[in-house]
């Protein structure tokens, strides 16, 4: 297995843009994970899905954010509209049942 | 905010000391596991150590566990400069079924060779 996909690596864009994440988590795993990374706030989880189902969303910060996973091979995390504060890493992490996780490289967005 | 929280922030050594940190937590667990991030990479996994158990190895790696002080510590002996990172602690909790990772805001590992 390749491991956590996600794409795009880098992506820039304007304030007011919409932005799409994408992850391909390890096939079998049935844990889903979008963290996101910033100097000043660490690694925040900002939703989890188990089996397709989100299960805990707390961590979204806004309405602007909505993550979806269609099928076990595939979830994006949208930013609607972005803004410059979402500037971040952002990671994807994948895990079977209460195993370890394993992550995905990240995609670090500018938003400016 | 984060369950798990590490210290030292920072710590620097030389190669071949031995590199302590730790971290502590807030609610019950399941199991505490260690990761490791190089510069501008994901987060890769190192040891997991269950509820039940008190102390792990692997390799050069060495976790305790106690959870009547909800702390953990990771050891790193012989450390070589290909160390440098960051290390962070994470979280199963135990309530609500809740089983998403919270991760601590991790201790920077500079090796000076």
């Amino acid at each position: 297995d390749a491991g956590v996909i996600q794409s795009p690596r880098h992506e820039v864009t304007e304030m007011g843009q919409e932005v799409t994440l994408r992850c391909k988590p390890i096939s079998g795993h049935d844990y889903l994970f979008w963290y996101r990374q910033t100097m000043m706030r660490g690694l925040e989880l900002l939703i989890y899905f188990n089996n397709n189902v989100p299960i805990d969303d707390s961590g979204m910060p806004e309405d602007r954010f909505s993550a979806k996973m269609p099928n076990a091979s595939f979830s994006t995390l949208k930013i609607q509209p972005s803004e410059p504060r979402d500037s971040a890493v952002y990671f994807c992490a994948s895990s079977l049942y209460r195993r370890e996780a394993f992550f995905g490289q990240g995609t670090r967005l500018t938003v400016v | 905010s984060q369950q798990g929280e590490e210290d030292p922030q920072a710590l620097s050594i030389q190669e071949g000391e031995n590199a302590t940190m730790n971290c502590s937590y807030k609610t019950s667990i399941n199991n505490l596991q260690w990761y490791r991030q190089n510069s501008g990479r994901g987060l890769v996994h190192l040891i997991l150590i269950r509820s039940n158990e008190r102390e792990k190895h692997s390799g050069r790696l060495r976790v305790t566990l106690d959870t009547s002080k909800k702390s953990s510590s990771l050891l790193i002996t012989a450390s070589r400069a290909a160390d440098t990172a960051s290390y962070f602690c994470a979280t199963r909790p135990m309530d609500t079924g809740r089983r998403a990772l919270t991760f601590g805001s991790g201790t920077r590992l500079q090796v000076q060779p």
